[in-house]
């Protein structure tokens, strides 16, 4: 079964760091990008950015550039998203989501989200 | 804000059709997917491509594009259809967006 299993629930301080984590199993791990979704209470999607857990070549929304650092470690099948120093305002469901491509007659034409995790929710409150 | 907009709530009477519309600049290049989430729960992807339902989505979802407009219809919509709905596509600088989200109420 292909999934991808994400990290538990946190809560932290503001100004904490935190790094959650994002397992994918079932199928080529390197195959596929990942990427993150944060949902914010009460509010719709946000595409954070992708990785590329081969390389790690990565692609931030420039909403998210600076703010938040994606990375992956191939050896364990495993993606990551983490902060620094954390604010309220990070207090969100965070969703990690395998990118597949959509082709026809040799053009890419779209991405579109096939797997997703459960979502973490991280709150930050002091 | 968002480069795709959507109604933000459409209704519709249990087994009548429905259709959810995402308009952005990016549609014309660039084909919608679709997510279906419920409270509580991740999304789902519904559709992708020109028209692609992904294995266990029933077939009464479809997609369609016209221009800068990509729409979701649901042909006889059920009760458990009742869900938010976010359409994702590309934005202006090849990044990728999702829409604003339309919540569907199924009377």
């Amino acid at each position: 079964e292909v999934q991808l299993v994400q990290s538990g629930a946190e809560v932290k301080k503001p100004g904490e760091s935190l790094k959650i984590s994002c397992k994918g199993s079932g199928y080529s791990f390197t195959s596929y990008w990942i990427g993150w979704v944060r949902q914010m209470p009460g509010k719709g999607l946000e595409w954070m950015g992708i990785i590329q857990p081969g390389d790690s070549d990565t692609r931030y929304s420039p909403s998210f550039q600076g703010q938040v650092t994606m990375s992956a470690d191939k050896s364990i099948s495993t993606a990551y998203l983490q902060w620094s120093s954390l604010k309220a305002s990070d207090t969100a469901m965070y969703y990690c989501a395998r990118r597949s491509e959509y082709w026809i007659d040799g053009n890419l034409l779209s991405y579109y989200m096939d797997v997703w995790g459960k979502g973490t929710t991280v709150t930050v409150s002091s | 804000s968002s480069e795709l907009t959507q109604d933000p709530a459409v209704s519709v009477a249990l087994g009548q059709t429905v259709r959810i519309t995402c308009q952005g600049d990016s549609l014309r290049t660039s084909y919608a997917s679709w997510y279906q989430q419920k409270p509580g729960q991740a999304p789902v992807l519904v559709i992708y491509g020109k028209n692609n339902r992904p294995s266990g989505i029933p077939d009464r979802f479809s997609g369609s594009s016209s221009g800068n407009t990509a729409s979701l219809t649901i042909t006889g919509a059920q009760a458990e259809d009742e869900a938010d709905y976010y359409c994702k596509s590309r934005d202006s600088s090849v990044q990728e967006v999702f829409g604003g989200g339309t919540k569907l109420t199924v009377l």
